[in-house]
């Protein structure tokens, strides 16, 4: 157990659907960062929260969005699904926000979109 | 962002030191090398990360390169629980309100253990 927690670990969804993606980061950790793990794209950063607010963007789709609350909890949220949507997705946490201590992953959620 | 080489795929026997090895010729004076393996149906999980000096912790140790153009990891006794894909990242410096200093995962090389 990393101390990173997602929910659900499995979620199966159809095309043109909206979910809602949960991380718990490690206790004491202020930063939350999303990545997606897709067979043919590897693993690609999404976006970063520090504390509640953004700090930086990667990769993320328009139709992609994510928050991060008061308690530090954040939430992914994937609207308007296509197929491609499929993959893995990755939260992970650390102390400040610059991660230079390196960063802790949960186990992922499993997304297939049908 | 800074590239690292890394090949696809290497074998090891089991209780023999294995080297990973990492190419970054394009590698700036601020960028920390950071190293992750991803286990099966697990996500990353961090190893080892240095700047200039050769580093050990109880995972691995880190032998960075004089001119840093490379580094290579080193597990000292494989286990069959060390397959897995690792992942050699250069960690730009992050900006505050930038996008710099997030890891940049590339496709790794993946380790076989053998018994």
């Amino acid at each position: 157990d990393s101390g990173v927690t997602q929910t659900p670990k499995h979620l199966i969804t159809a095309t043109g659907q909206r979910v809602t993606l949960r991380c718990s980061p490690r206790s004491g950790d202020l930063s939350v960062y999303w990545y997606q793990q897709s067979l043919d794209q590897g693993l690609q950063f999404l976006i970063q929260y520090y504390n509640g607010e953004e700090r930086a963007k990667g990769n993320i789709l328009e139709r992609f969005s994510a928050q991060q609350f008061p308690d530090l909890h954040s939430e992914l949220n994937l609207s308007s699904l296509e197929l491609g949507d499929s993959a893995l997705y990755f939260c992970a946490s650390s102390v400040g926000w610059t991660g230079e201590y390196g960063y802790t992953f949960g186990s992922g959620t499993r997304l297939t979109v049908v | 962002d800074a590239k690292t080489t890394q090949p696809n795929s290497m074998e090891s026997n089991e209780e023999e030191p294995v080297h990973l090895p990492c190419n970054h010729s394009t590698i700036s004076g601020t960028d920390y090398i950071h190293w992750y393996r991803q286990l099966p149906s697990q996500g990353p999980e961090y190893v080892i990360h240095g700047l200039t000096s050769n580093v050990n912790n109880r995972m691995a140790s880190l032998a960075i390169a004089e001119d840093r153009k490379s580094s290579t990891l080193i597990l000292h006794r494989a286990t069959l629980r060390d397959a897995a894909v690792y992942y050699c990242i250069l960690r730009v410096p992050p900006n505050y309100g930038g996008s710099q200093g997030n890891l940049i995962f590339g496709k790794g090389t993946k380790l076989s253990v053998k018994p």
